[in-house]
């Protein structure tokens, strides 16, 4: 069965430790993404990547890192500089990073809860 | 950069009722989708609609990229419609990154 996956589902973390979430897709896309979604708003792009081993910032990169070491897999840190972590998190990919845009899936997200 | 706004920003039906949910976005765009997230948080993908008309049973979408915006018709709605919609737009030369707009919340009651 083809998709994205994304664990854990929730995760709580003390102040001042970085966690990574994992997203991990089956689809043979070659861009994945990584957003961000606070309560009643829309997403924000953390970080991207079109290609293996290579990725960008996106408008709110900062306090957050990634690696992408395998084309299905674009797992995402939350480093302990993010001054205000918590919140939903969702993965995303598309098989088509070029010119003509493809239509980008999402996974079922991550909450993530720092106290 | 580009701007994407939703209206209305809430909504409140009742069952059987239809609507119509618009999205103006304010620079030129190659890719538009509409999502629905459910009450879990699950981005549930409806259209992928650059320009013109797509129907999928209740629901259809219409996209006129040259005045900017596209609109969402929601027919005979149903309980399980409640939900947040959003479109997302992709700015060409952006390697797909979508802009999301911020929502109209649905609900849908008996």
């Amino acid at each position: 069965d083809g998709g994205i996956t994304q664990s854990p589902k929730y995760l709580f973390r003390k102040e001042g430790q970085n966690v990574t979430l994992s997203c991990e897709q089956n689809l043979n896309h070659d861009a994945m993404y990584w957003y961000r979604q606070d309560p009643g708003q829309g997403l924000r792009l953390i970080y991207y990547s079109q290609i293996v081993n290579d990725f960008q910032k996106g408008d709110i990169a900062e306090g957050y890192s990634v690696s992408r070491e395998k084309k299905e897999s674009f797992p995402l840190t939350v480093t302990s500089a993010q001054k205000n972590p918590t919140a939903f998190y969702l993965c995303a990919s598309t098989d088509q990073p070029g010119p003509v845009p493809s239509e980008q899936y999402f996974g079922p997200g991550t909450r993530l809860t720092v106290t | 950069g580009i701007q994407v706004e939703q209206s209305p920003p809430d909504l409140i039906l009742q069952e059987g009722a239809n609507s119509t949910l618009r999205c103006n976005f304010s620079d030129s765009v190659n890719n538009l989708q509409w999502f629905h997230q459910n009450p879990w948080g699950q981005l549930i993908n409806l259209f992928y609609i650059p320009s013109g008309t797509k129907q999928n049973g209740r629901l259809s979408a219409t996209t006129v990229a040259t005045e900017r915006y596209s609109l969402l018709y929601i027919s005979s709605s149903q309980t399980t419609d409640s939900g947040v919609y959003f479109c997302a737009v992709v700015i060409p030369g952006t390697a797909s990154k979508l802009t999301f707009g911020t929502g109209t919340r649905l609900q849908v009651t008996l």
